[in-house]
């Protein structure tokens, strides 16, 4: 069964850079588009971003372009979501998913991003 | 930017039909997902394509939509359907968007 897993828990002062990563336990990885998906403390969801890691091909949602960069490394199933500068309104969960047949069909368990001075 | 409206809140009894709407400019021309969100834990697809069901979802999950409106149906809600419930489609640029979600109650 393919699972998406994510890194652990960060916390990160404002102004300090940061990359997280989902890592699929299968190479099918390639062949679906990976997104990003925030959820700021107690409140709903927010589609950030998708990337297709077979040709790195990404597509960000408007609130979130340059914001944020998505990558990937084919090579070792593993997709990043990065932050060159980080905000205390960053704080969030952020959630990977993969993308399959319209929908977001298998989700990461999450990574928690506490930024706070 | 392209909005889906969902009511925050909404309880129904265990037994009852519990009805999610969610309301949108593109719904009649873009596939809708809903997606069930428990405390503490990722969220998961109910439904996708509109009413399609994933597999080891239950059948007393159920979607349909009329148009700009469509709605995630729970047919004899049980106490663990209480959770958070998101749809999800496209705006006309192809761009995904979450609606605001919706608390669903089992009293």
């Amino acid at each position: 069964e393919v699972q998406l897993v994510q890194s652990g828990p960060e916390v990160k002062k404002p102004g300090e850079s940061l990359k997280i990563s989902c890592k699929a336990s299968e190479h099918s990885f390639t062949s679906y588009w990976i997104g990003w998906v925030r959820q700021m403390p107690g409140k709903g969801l927010e589609y950030m971003g998708i990337i297709y890691p077979a040709d790195s091909d990404t597509k960000y949602s408007p609130p979130f372009q340059g914001q944020v960069s998505i990558s990937a490394d084919k090579s070792i199933t593993t997709v990043y979501l990065q932050w060159s500068s980080l905000k205390a309104s960053d704080t969030a969960m952020y959630y990977c998913a993969r993308f399959d047949e319209y929908s977001f069909d298998l989700w990461g368990q999450g990574t928690m991003v506490t930024v706070s001075s | 930017s392209y909005e889906l409206t969902q009511p925050p809140s909404m309880s129904v009894s265990p037994g009852q039909t519990a009805k999610i709407t969610c309301s949108g400019d593109e719904l009649p021309n873009k596939f809708t997902n809903w997606y069930q969100q428990k405390p503490g834990q990722a969220p998961i697809l109910v439904i996708y394509k509109d009413s399609e069901r994933p597999s080891g979802i239950p059948e007393r999950f159920s979607g349909s939509g009329s148009g700009t409106t469509v709605t995630l149906t729970i047919s004899g809600v049980q106490a663990e359907d209480a959770a958070d419930y998101y749809c999800q489609s496209a705006d006309s640029s192809d761009t995904w968007v979450f609606g605001g979600g919706t608390e669903l109650t089992v009293l």
